[in-house]
């Protein structure tokens, strides 16, 4: 079955470290993008990306970054510029033109840790 | 700009009540509107969505919405509540017309009791 997966489901991160989240989609969707979810105030994109090797700041980018080589993929990097990155991550997937008229594809998302 | 609120944070239902959860938009073009659902250390899923092709828009799990336009709302309706509708609810808009990001509201947990 098409979809998204996101790994780790759980990750801890110790001060000063970058960590990498993984997101990898087999629907064949050319946008990608990440949210940050935290208790209380909805999704706050982070990242997004419509083709590949091309990609846009969201909302809330300072302190993370991300990379697009292949279509399937677009893995977040949480830098140690992120001053409070304890939160919910979730990765989406929509069809080309399918933002506005097909409503995204979610992963089952990361919970990232700050020990 | 775009933007929805869900109006209610937390909803509490009896089990076979009716269920509304809220949501206005401001859009200043005719919007796409979705509502999704969220349970607990989950991703979300889609349970309906409205492209201005009809007004009430019959989802998943027996949920639909209807789209009012003169009260710039979307409201989420289940007759009769189920134990396993439990869980957060986001709604979502985006303006009309090619890419477009989606705008999320912050989300109405749904309580349901026995």
């Amino acid at each position: 079955d098409g979809g998204i997966t996101q790994s780790p489901k759980y990750l801890f991160r110790k001060e000063g470290q970058n960590v990498t989240l993984s997101c990898e989609q087999n629907l064949n969707h050319d946008a990608m993008y990440w949210y940050r979810q935290d208790p209380g105030q909805g999704l706050r994109l982070i990242y997004y990306s419509q083709i590949v090797n091309d990609f846009q700041k969201g909302d809330i980018a300072e302190g993370y970054s991300v990379s697009r080589e292949k279509k399937e993929s677009f893995p977040l990097t949480v830098t140690s510029a992120q001053k409070n990155p304890t939160a919910f991550y979730l990765c989406a997937s929509s069809s080309g033109q399918g933002a506005s008229n097909y409503g995204y594809t979610f992963g089952s998302g990361t919970r990232l840790t700050v020990v | 700009a775009q933007s929805v609120t869900q109006l209610g944070s937390h909803v509490s239902v009896s089990e076979g009540a009716l269920v509304l959860l809220r949501c206005n938009y401001s859009s200043s073009v005719p919007p796409y509107l979705f509502w999704y659902v969220q349970y607990p250390n989950q991703g979300l899923q889609l349970l309906l969505k409205y492209t201005s092709a009809a007004t009430l828009v019959k989802g998943i799990n027996g949920f639909e919405a209807e789209f009012k336009k003169s009260e710039t709302s979307f409201h989420l309706t289940k007759p009769s509540a189920h134990m396993s509708d439990a869980a957060e609810y986001f709604c979502a808009n985006s303006p009309s017309g090619g890419y477009q990001k989606v705008t999320f509201g912050t989300g109405t947990k749904l309580q349901v009791i026995p």
